[in-house]
């Protein structure tokens, strides 16, 4: 069982560049989130979506963009990255609101110079 | 605002038992989470409590305090396998998980 699978695993940006991460589920849950981890901080949510079409700002949204075409798939991207946005991103999907239990991917490594 | 408070980091020996506790001041309450990440690994689902009372799984069991904000996760027979991040999310009154920092837990032989 796959789960959550985030692409790519690991990448270094320069300043100014864009790139999009991908996270994609197999349990047809409805709900998927993006979130950021930085060392001694607790997971910051930076967008969510509730359904298929659906995106919603989290906590820290600036910076990020977010699209939900197909149920299955929440890309985040970054127009134009900067350094403050070198952390480690994790995808997670559950299948209805926050009351239930979420399932995480690995993780990105994003690195930017 | 919102916050969430765990220790740092504890230490404890292989076999022993260990209490790793979490505070929280929230707009409301509907459920606490306790979830285990080893390093650069993905966090996975430990116990959730939306009562008061212990819940108690295998050597892991999690109490919750609501009129105290305050629940602790209860680590039983440590392995060293158990040597990890556990992480404290709160549940607020708009159904959004409110993360703690995370204990690092260090296992010794």
């Amino acid at each position: 069982n796959a789960g959550v699978t985030q692409t790519p695993k690991f990448r270094v940006l320069k300043t100014g560049q864009s790139m999009t991460l991908l996270c994609a589920q197999d349990m047809n849950h409805e709900y998927m989130y993006w979130y950021r981890q930085d060392p001694g901080m607790g997971l910051r949510l930076i967008h969510y979506s509730v359904g298929e079409g659906t995106t919603a700002k989290g906590e820290v949204p600036d910076g990020y963009n977010v699209s939900r075409l197909k149920k299955q798939n929440f890309l985040l991207g970054l127009e134009s990255a900067a350094p403050s946005q070198t952390s480690v991103y994790f995808c997670a999907s559950s299948q209805g609101d926050a009351s239930d239990l979420m399932f995480f991917g690995e993780g990105s490594r994003l690195t930017v110079l | 605002g919102q916050n969430i408070d765990q220790p740092t980091e504890m230490t404890a020996t292989e076999g022993a038992i260990v209490q790793i506790n979490c505070t929280y001041q929230t707009s409301g309450f509907n459920g606490l989470f306790w979830y285990q990440q080893h390093a650069g690994e993905a966090p996975t689902f430990l116990s959730y409590n939306v009562l008061d009372g212990l819940e108690e799984k295998g050597r892991f069991s999690s109490f919750l305090s609501r009129s105290k904000g305050y629940s602790y996760l209860l680590l039983k027979e440590l392995q060293m396998k158990d040597s990890a991040s556990y992480l404290c999310a709160v549940k607020d009154s708009n159904y959004q998980l409110i993360w703690g920092a995370g204990t690092k837990l260090i296992i010794k032989p």
